[in-house]
């Protein structure tokens, strides 16, 4: 099955630069690959999302890359402020008619540091 | 703007004993999913349910793990004996028909 790996597991920026993670995953057939920003007690919620035909897409401040042929894309963060401090986590599915599970990464925490 | 529900919040019980989980996902869409996350690890698929049946599920959802849609509106997760392991915080997702899914706020199972 897919297993998708997350890097890094924390990750500390100064307010204002930017701030990236990245993701690999292993099954070449995934098309579908979102970001979640998960605040402490709360359920995940989706901030981004690339599909497979996309290699890069971007909102307002959120930026996601996705590179097919080596199997990872990235989350970019600019102008870091305070609230963007969370959990981030990737995701990969092979989404189709909506009834695709998601992979999960490990998550990455993310500190903004005033 | 529409969003996923989930109660309880917070679920303690003793090992051995059902619980049922419910959820209700935004009222037009049509694929349903439970995931778990025990503490400090990361996000893992259940099962998901479209149509009034299980469309998949994982090997972590045993004869124990139930689902089920009783109306129009709720979606629940029943665990017939719970055991030490299953605690964790359970989400449920939902999505319209393409790929977005939207989870509610979780439910924290603490057996004991």
């Amino acid at each position: 099955g897919e297993n998708v790996e997350q890097h890094p597991s924390t990750l500390s920026v100064q307010e204002g630069d930017s701030a990236v993670i990245k993701c690999t995953y292993s099954d070449s057939a995934s098309n579908y690959f979102p970001w979640y920003k998960q605040e402490l007690g709360k359920g995940p919620q989706l901030i981004i999302d690339i599909r497979s035909n996309v290699g890069e897409k971007k909102d307002q401040r959120i930026a996601v890359t996705l590179n097919k042929t080596a199997k990872h894309f990235s989350l970019h963060i600019t102008e870091t402020q305070p609230e963007d401090s969370a959990v981030y986590f990737c995701a990969a599915s092979k989404a189709n008619f909506g009834n695709e599970k998601l992979t999960f990464g490990t998550g990455t925490r993310l500190t903004i540091i005033p | 703007e529409p969003e996923v529900t989930q109660t309880p919040s917070h679920q303690v019980t003793q090992m051995g004993q059902e619980v049922i989980l419910r959820c209700v996902p935004i009222s037009n869409h049509l694929y349903f999913y439970w995931y778990r996350q025990i503490l400090g690890q990361k996000v893992e698929f259940l099962v998901s349910f479209y149509n009034n049946e299980i469309s998949e599920k994982s090997e972590i959802f045993d004869d124990q793990f139930s689902v089920e849609r009783p109306d129009g509106s709720n979606f629940t997760l029943k665990i017939r004996s719970t055991k030490l392991e299953d605690s964790a915080m359970y989400f449920c997702a939902s999505t319209l028909a393409g790929d977005e899914q939207y989870f509610g706020p979780g439910t924290r199972l603490t057996v004991t």
